[in-house]
This record gives structure tokens, C-alpha cells and sequence, in this order.
């Protein structure tokens, strides 16, 4: 079965640096890739996806980079601010349901 | 729009007893998802709906969950009895033409003593 994993289960960073995080997947077969941010005591928010026949995809401040040779996930994030703390989820589908199969999570403290 | 809604957000009660959670979709939206957050765990996928119909159940734990969803702006995840290990976080999420974009509630914290 599909298995997520991340590199870093913590990041911290110092306010005005950018953020990496970081996520592997195990299943080849999929083809849409998400990050969630949550905050304490909230659900998971959308981010940013992006799909298999890409390699990279801009948001406002963020960038979600997709290796799929060793099967790699990355969120970067710009100008890193004390709103950015939060645990980042990776999330990965595919296949002919819409099933998301999440990772652990990595917890990103920002410092100002 | 107000969004996911879930309720209670809180829940208390001791083992043996039923617990509903109930959930409000995004009005629109014809996908709609119960997962379950621990720390061990982390966050796992119960079952998903596509317009009112149960679609992929492979994920709920045991026959003492169940869940239901009698029309498009209302689900209930019943769990009956409750065990120790039901304590959790339970989300509700629910997406529209991109299935995969799944917007979440606030979440039901259920404590089960």
C-alpha cells in the first residue's frame, strides 16, 4: 500500500529565511500531490497541489517541487513568517478513487 | 462561505456509550470525507461519499462505526459502543470538481473515558 513518509519530523527557522520541507512517497502509480497546513486546534488547510505531469508549481510565496525519479515531494516557503508555524502534511492520490493517504507531519517554528 | 462545519467540537463520554459527530459540506460540494487524527497514527481516511453515496468505507475501523449521509448537507459518523481508543480528533472534509482539493472542518476532539 501507498505509504508517505517525511524527512523532518521538526524545522525551525528564523523569520525573513526560507523553509524547506520535505516528503517521500512509496507508490509510483501516484499522480496528485497536496500540502496541508494546520494550526494548533484547527483543520488541515489547503496549500498548494500539483499533479504528475509537473515538476513545479508557484503559489503566492510557496513552491511545491515533485520528483518523481525517487519519487520526492518538497514545500518551499519564501520569507518564512511567525503566521507560517504550523505542522506541514504532504498528502498523496491517485489511481480511480480520491482516496488521500497523509504523512506524519513536520512541525515548522518560526523565530522571530 | 462559512465553510466545513462540524459539531460538537467537543465531546466527552465514557466507554460504552454512542457518540454522533455531525458534519455540514461546503454547499456545492458532492464529496465528502471523514478522517481521524491521532498522534500515533496520524491522519487516516475513514470514508469518503460522492453525492450522498458511500463510495470507499476500507478505512473505518470496525463495525462499531458507521456512518451516514441522508442528504447533500448533512453527515453523521455514529460510533457505538465507544472504546478508549476511539479518543481522537475526527475531521470532516468535503470537495467539489477537484476531488483531491479537500477543504476541512474545525474538527471534533472526542475524549473517551
Amino acid at each position: 500500500g501507498e505509504s508517505v513518509g517525511l524527512h523532518l519530523p521538526t524545522l525551525s527557522v528564523q523569520e525573513g529565511d526560507n523553509s524547506i520541507i520535505n516528503c517521500a512517497y512509496s507508490n509510483s502509480a501516484s499522480d496528485y500531490f497536496i500540502w496541508y497546513k494546520q494550526e494548533s486546534g484547527k483543520g488541515p488547510q489547503f496549500i498548494i497541489d500539483i499533479r504528475s505531469n509537473m515538476d513545479k508549481r508557484q503559489g503566492q510565496r510557496v513552491t511545491v517541487l515533485l520528483n518523481k525519479t525517487v519519487k520526492h515531494l518538497s514545500l518551499q516557503i519564501a520569507a518564512t513568517q511567525p503566521g507560517d508555524s504550523a505542522v506541514y502534511f504532504c498528502a498523496v492520490g491517485g489511481g480511480s478513487n480520491y482516496k488521500l493517504t497523509f504523512g506524519k507531519g513536520t512541525l515548522l517554528t518560526v523565530n522571530p | 462561505d462559512a465553510g466545513v462545519i462540524q459539531s460538537p467540537r467537543h465531546e466527552v463520554t465514557e466507554m460504552g456509550q454512542e457518540v454522533t459527530l455531525r458534519c455540514k459540506p461546503i454547499s456545492g460540494h458532492d464529496y465528502l470525507f471523514w478522517y481521524r487524527q491521532t498522534m500515533m497514527r496520524g491522519l487516516e481516511l475513514l470514508i469518503y461519499f460522492n453525492n450522498n453515496v458511500p463510495i470507499d468505507d476500507s478505512g473505518m475501523p470496525e463495525d462499531r462505526f458507521s456512518a451516514k449521509m441522508p442528504n447533500a448537507s448533512f453527515s453523521t459518523l455514529k460510533i457505538q459502543p465507544s472504546e478508549p481508543r476511539d479518543s481522537a480528533v475526527y475531521f470532516c472534509a468535503s470537495s467539489g470538481t477537484e476531488p483531491y482539493e479537500q477543504y476541512f472542518g474545525p474538527g471534533t476532539r472526542l475524549t473517551v473515558t
